[in-house]
C-alpha cells in the first residue's frame, strides 16, 4: 500500500531532551516536507526537500533540523525541544515537486513539558 | 511572499444546504498551483483538487465544485447539498514554481460543521 508513515504517533517529552520523528514513504517520491499544525494557524512548513541531499527552510525552521540521505526517509530532529514546539506534526511527500498534490502521513502529536 | 487567506474560520450549516468556502491568495509568480485539502475529525489530510495558474476552468466533482478566478486571486470551493460527512477542516494551499519552488503555503483553514 502506497503510504507515508511517521513514528512515533504520540510523544511526550521534557524540555531539552533530543528527539527524532521519523518519516518514510514507499512511493519513490522526489519531494518531502514537514509541517506543524497549531490551532488557528493552519499548516506551517518547517523544512522541505526537493531531492536526496537537498533540503531547504520553510517558514518556521527555527529549532528543527532535517536530513535527506535516502529518497524514502526524511527525519525531523529536535535537538533541544522547548514547550513552544508542542504541536501536531505532519510529514508529506509528492512525486515531482509541488506541481502535484502532497500525500500526508498520519501525524505525530508531540508534547514538550 | 506567498500568502493564502481563508477568512471564514468556522461555518455551520444544516444538512442539504449549499456552502462556499472562500480562498484568496497572493503571489508574484505567474506559474503556481492551488490546492484544497480536507481534514476530517479523524485527523488525516486528504487531497481534493489541484489547479494550475493557467487553467481557469471551473471544475465539478459530484457535489463539489471549484471556482478559480485569477482576476480576484480567488479559488473558492462550494459543496452542494451538504452532508454530515462533509464536516471537516478544509485547507486551501498555494505552491509557487519560481524562486520559491518547493515552498508550500496553507491557509489557516475553515472548520465546516454540517448539522443533521
Amino acid at each position: 500500500e502506497a503510504q507515508v508513515t511517521q513514528n512515533p504517533r504520540y510523544l511526550i517529552t521534557v524540555t531539552g531532551k533530543k528527539l527524532t520523528v521519523t518519516c518514510s514513504q514507499n512511493m519513490n517520491h522526489e519531494y518531502m516536507s514537514w509541517y506543524r499544525q497549531d490551532p488557528g494557524l493552519g499548516l506551517r512548513q518547517i523544512y522541505y526537500s526537493m531531492n536526496v541531499e537537498v533540503t531547504d527552510k520553510g517558514d518556521v525552521p527555527e529549532g528543527y533540523k532535517v536530513s535527506r540521505k535516502e529518497k524514502r526517509n526524511f527525519p525531523l530532529i529536535l535537538e533541544s525541544p522547548s514547550p513552544n514546539q508542542t504541536s501536531l506534526y505532519f510529514c508529506a511527500s509528492s512525486p515531482t515537486g509541488l506541481s502535484a498534490e502532497q500525500y500526508f502521513g498520519p501525524g505525530t502529536r508531540l508534547t514538550v513539558t | 511572499a506567498q500568502k493564502v487567506t481563508q477568512a471564514q474560520t468556522e461555518i455551520s450549516v444544516v444538512e442539504k444546504e449549499d456552502v462556499t468556502l472562500d480562498c484568496v491568495y497572493e503571489t508574484r509568480d505567474t506559474t503556481y498551483y492551488l490546492f484544497w485539502y480536507k481534514q476530517p475529525p479523524s485527523g488525516e489530510l486528504v487531497f481534493l483538487i489541484r489547479r494550475n495558474s493557467f487553467d481557469e476552468q471551473n471544475e465539478i466533482s459530484g457535489r463539489y465544485s471549484w471556482n478559480f478566478q485569477k482576476s480576484t486571486s480567488s479559488f473558492n470551493f462550494t459543496i452542494t447539498a451538504s452532508q454530515v460527512v462533509d464536516s471537516a477542516v478544509y485547507f486551501c494551499a498555494l505552491s509557487e514554481m519560481g524562486t520559491n519552488a518547493g515552498k508550500s503555503t496553507f491557509g489557516d483553514g475553515t472548520t465546516l460543521t454540517v448539522k443533521p
